[in-house]
């Protein structure tokens, strides 16, 4: 069974600091990677997306992604309180446009003032 | 972005009626359309894929007379909660298929809440 495990935290950081979150998936022929990030309540919101092995940067973020360990991760920079969400790693193991994801039970970051 | 637009944003039932949810993509045009459920505290569920103009593929444990899905145009999904009962109060949201920058990814609507008495 295709599975994606996150810690669940919850991951406490104090503001101004460097958050990282992690992620790793079964499926070794995965190709397309994503990051959201959930408000409570709220619906997920699309983050980052990354494919290939390396770093990918916007903004404040940073993902990574290691294909040879199985393993993505997300840092976020100068973290803030209203980064305070539950982050959701993606992962969609056909590729191309099969588009059903796999998402893991998320990790629940904590950005105190 | 793409944006994809979901009403009713929240609706509370009787239980043994039905609730219809409707999912749009705004800006853009959607063959595939997904629709997920989330329990509270849990993580995000594939209830099924949808696809313009044919059937749904419904994942393993769904039951397709009870989750009713339709696709009729590039812009629009629906998802019909038949003969509701309060182990169906969920949040139901759904996404759309796009391509950035050449990549396909999925944008979700902001959810619909039922909550069936």
């Amino acid at each position: 069974q295709k599975e994606v495990e996150q810690n669940s935290g919850p991951l406490s950081v104090p503001e101004g600091a460097i958050a990282s979150l992690n992620c790793t998936y079964s499926d070794r022929g995965s190709q397309s990677f994503f990051w959201y990030r959930q408000y409570s309540g709220k619906s997920p919101e699309l983050i980052m997306s990354i494919y290939s092995n390396g770093d990918k940067e916007d903004g404040r973020f940073t993902a990574q992604l290691n294909k040879a360990s199985q393993y993505v991760s997300l840092l976020i920079r100068d973290s803030q309180p209203s980064d305070s969400a539950t982050y959701l790693c993606a992962v969609n193991p056909n590729g191309g446009s099969q588009g059903n994801l796999i998402f893991g039970k998320g990790t629940k970051l904590s950005v105190k003032p | 972005g793409a944006v994809v637009s979901q009403h009713p944003s929240w609706v509370i039932c009787k239980s043994g009626t039905s609730v219809k949810i409707e999912c749009r993509s705004l800006d853009f045009q959607a063959t595939t359309m997904f629709w997920y459920r989330q329990f509270p505290k849990q993580s995000l569920m594939l209830m099924a894929t949808s696809n313009e103009g044919s059937k749904a593929t419904y994942e393993q444990g769904v039951e397709k007379d009870k989750f009713l899905i339709n696709h009729a145009s590039l812009t629009l999904s629906t998802l019909t909660v038949t003969s509701a009962h309060p182990e169906d109060s969920s949040f139901y949201i759904c996404s759309a298929r796009d391509y950035l920058q050449g990549e396909e990814t999925q944008y979700f609507g902001p959810g619909t809440r039922l909550l069936v008495l």
